[in-house]
């Protein structure tokens, strides 16, 4: 249980475009979704956090209007790279979370994340 | 300000030994404490959840222990294998299960 899928995997953009990356937590609601990017080498580093129905929280840093999050339903979050640029190029990984009341208390799954190459 | 640190940063060892990890963290409180493996290019994946009333969790190779007085928890590895080569994460969960502190993570490469 608690399989989180993120699509697609891998993307070569041009540009100025604009990609999106999906988020689907297949089995269970996810209440809160987190956005990473990871550069070669480096550890994760947290984007945002989004919780279901509200607006994304982001990090220090972070472009909100670079980087849109949507998290309309409990089971999708989508991540809108705008008009994307070479630099933009990186791994980036969600994962989600949700109570479960049992004595972990929650599930936090991450995604198998999307490689974003901007030529 | 709650923090995860993780030592060592990288670490190479040879096919067959052990080592472990350390996870040093100031979260107060804290509802659980997770271990994730992560190989290159993929997401990270969990390896064990210990609450903060548990002592020790082991996952076949993987064995973690938690320290709540010390706020010190490590990761031991017995009898490496080439497929551990990956980054070790620690994730400490805050008490209302709602604020997630990451570490940053130990590099291992387990060398023939």
């Amino acid at each position: 249980g608690a399989v989180v899928s993120q699509h697609p995997s891998r993307v070569i953009c041009k540009s100025g475009t604009s990609v999106k990356i999906e988020c689907r937590s297949l089995d269970f609601q996810a209440t809160t979704m987190f956005w990473y990017r990871q550069f070669p080498k480096q550890s994760l580093m947290l984007m945002a956090t989004s919780n279901e129905g509200s607006k994304a929280t982001y990090e220090q840093g972070v472009e909100k209007d670079k980087f849109l999050i949507n998290h309309a339903s409990l089971t999708l979050s989508t991540l809108t790279v705008t008009s994307a640029h070479p630099e933009d190029s990186s791994f980036y990984i969600c994962s989600a979370s949700a109570l479960t009341g049992r004595g972990s208390g929650n599930v936090l799954t991450f995604g198998a994340g999307s490689r974003l190459t901007v030529l | 300000k709650n923090q995860v640190e993780q030592s060592p940063q990288s670490l190479i060892i040879l096919e067959g030994k052990n080592c472990t990890l350390q996870c040093n963290y100031t979260v107060s409180p804290f509802s659980n404490l997770r271990w994730y493996k992560q190989d290159t290019g993929r997401g990270p994946v969990s390896l064990t959840i210990m609450t903060f009333s548990e002592n020790t969790k082991s996952n076949g190779r993987y064995t973690a222990t938690l320290d709540a007085d010390t706020k010190q928890s490590s990761l031991h590895i017995t009898a490496s294998q080439l497929s551990d080569s990956a980054s070790y994460i620690c994730v400490v969960i805050g008490y209302n299960f709602n604020k997630f502190y990451f570490g940053s993570g130990t590099k291992l490469n387990v060398k023939p």
